[in-house]
């Protein structure tokens, strides 16, 4: 079946840019995650929802981050004014009742 | 969550068995070790979970100390598609669902 799929693949952005991410979990699944992951180094949590509620919002490094799940479903995590120090790697990974989270390619950010 | 330390790279031979170790020594009662890992330009996948006992999957096998306090992922016969970043994850059992990945040890399989 279909897995976890992130759009767009890379993101070009100048700074001080908005930017919008989408994230497209696998049908049926209640969480979904999104996680940043700068050059090197591991993924880091950004937020949770649990349908469309965001129960965990600890992750997000600024108020410049926000993300929403409206229906349940399709999600989105929009940068506002971004900088440099935000180009990174943004995985989203969803999850059902077993134990497994599935993670989606990813979407590239790069701030110029 | 509880840490975990596992070693920044691994070298293995292809076609031999790898044991990828991990150090848990804050493990609570109720964590659950879970094993991820991420191929090149990929997200993380799953590979296996245990609480107390080993565990064997088609990709994997997972031993884990009497003690709970270190654990080791097996490849039974390493390919180079197995090459990747693999990440030992405690994630407790009533805890949110998140998982805390650390830096994990990067494995290079040799042809």
């Amino acid at each position: 079946g279909a897995g976890v799929s992130q759009s767009p693949r890379y993101k070009v952005a100048k700074r001080g840019q908005d930017v919008a991410l989408r994230c497209d979990p696998i049908s049926g699944h209640v969480s979904l995650f999104w996680y940043q992951q700068a050059l090197g180094q591991g993924p880091e949590f950004l937020t949770y929802f649990q349908n469309e509620a965001q129960l965990d919002k600890s992750g997000l490094p600024s108020d410049r981050f926000f993300a929403e799940r409206p229906e349940g479903s399709v999600s989105t995590l929009k940068i506002q004014r971004t900088q440099q120090e935000d180009s990174a790697v943004y995985l989203c990974a969803s999850s059902s009742t077993g134990p497994a989270l599935y993670f989606g390619p990813g979407t590239r950010l790069t701030v110029t | 969550d509880a840490k975990t330390t596992q070693p920044n790279s691994m070298e293995s031979n292809e076609e031999e068995p790898v044991h990828l170790p991990c150090n848990h020594s804050t493990i609570s009662g109720t964590d659950y070790i879970h094993w991820y890992r991420q191929l090149p330009s990929q997200g993380p996948e799953y590979v296996i979970h245990g609480l107390t006992s080993n565990v064997n999957n088609r990709m994997a096998s997972l031993a884990i100390a009497e003690d709970r306090k270190s654990s080791t992922l097996i490849l039974h016969r390493a390919t180079l598609r197995d090459a990747a970043v693999y990440y030992c994850i405690l994630r407790h059992q009533t805890g949110a669902n998140n998982l805390f990945f650390g830096t994990g040890t990067r494995l290079t399989v040799i042809p």
